[in-house]
């Protein structure tokens, strides 16, 4: 079974610092990854998709790598801001049956 | 817009009585999920949806049932068979297992008195 770990579970940082999220995965066997983005209260917002085939997803600010062979995955926020405060999910496709398996996620906090 | 609509947002219940929550996609997505959140941990399964009047079991479903006789549309039933229902619930659609992004609603929060 799939298990999908994030450490560390909370994080706090002054404003304009680069951000830096660990992800890891058990089963290197993946088809992909996502990281979502998740404020208190609400559901949950996509943030980058990275196919198996690739090793990077870039948007804007954001950019997650991936490392097959070592079950795991980055995310980096570069100048971090307060309203990137909010708690952090990856969620792993290893199986190809419409299912993910997902993190507890790293809650972050971006002081101003 | 497009996006997903569940409803109620919040919810209360009584011991014993079984509740449903509303989820709809105008996303024109194959794939539909539901999934529970408790505080620290990560979500977790319980039914999935591929295809219209077809759904599948996840890792939690016990205590819970759903259907799927539209494609826009994923109901879950909590039942009363459920020992621990209250959490938050989110529902999400997809357009494929390995292709596309999951797309998640606001989620409902159930709250047994």
């Amino acid at each position: 079974k799939q298990e999908v770990t994030q450490i560390p579970a909370a994080l706090s940082v002054p404003e304009g610092e680069n951000l830096v999220l660990n992800c890891s995965f058990t089963d290197s066997a993946i088809y992909n990854l996502q990281w979502f983005r998740q404020d208190p209260g609400k559901g949950l917002t996509s943030l980058l998709l990275i196919q198996s085939s690739q090793r990077e997803q870039t948007s804007g600010r954001l950019n997650a790598s991936l490392d097959k062979s070592s079950g795991r995955s980055t995310l980096y926020i570069a100048a971090s801001q307060p309203g990137d405060s909010a708690t952090y999910l990856c969620a792993v496709d290893a199986s190809n049956d419409y299912k993910l398996s997902f993190g507890a996620g790293t809650t972050v906090t971006v002081r101003a | 817009d497009g996006g997903i609509t569940q409803s109620p947002k919040y919810l209360f219940r009584k011991e014993g009585q079984n509740v449903t929550l509303s989820c709809e996609q105008n996303l024109n997505h194959d794939a539909m999920y539901w999934y529970r959140q408790d505080p620290g941990q990560g979500l977790r399964l319980i039914y999935y949806s591929q295809i219209v009047n077809d759904f599948q079991k996840g890792d939690i479903a016990e205590g819970y049932s759903v259907s799927r006789e539209k494609k826009e549309s994923f109901p879950l039933t909590v039942t009363s068979a459920q020992k621990n229902p209250t959490a938050f619930y989110l529902c999400a659609s997809g357009q494929g297992a390995t292709t596309g992004e999951l797309f998640f609603g606001e989620g409902s929060r159930l709250t047994v008195l």
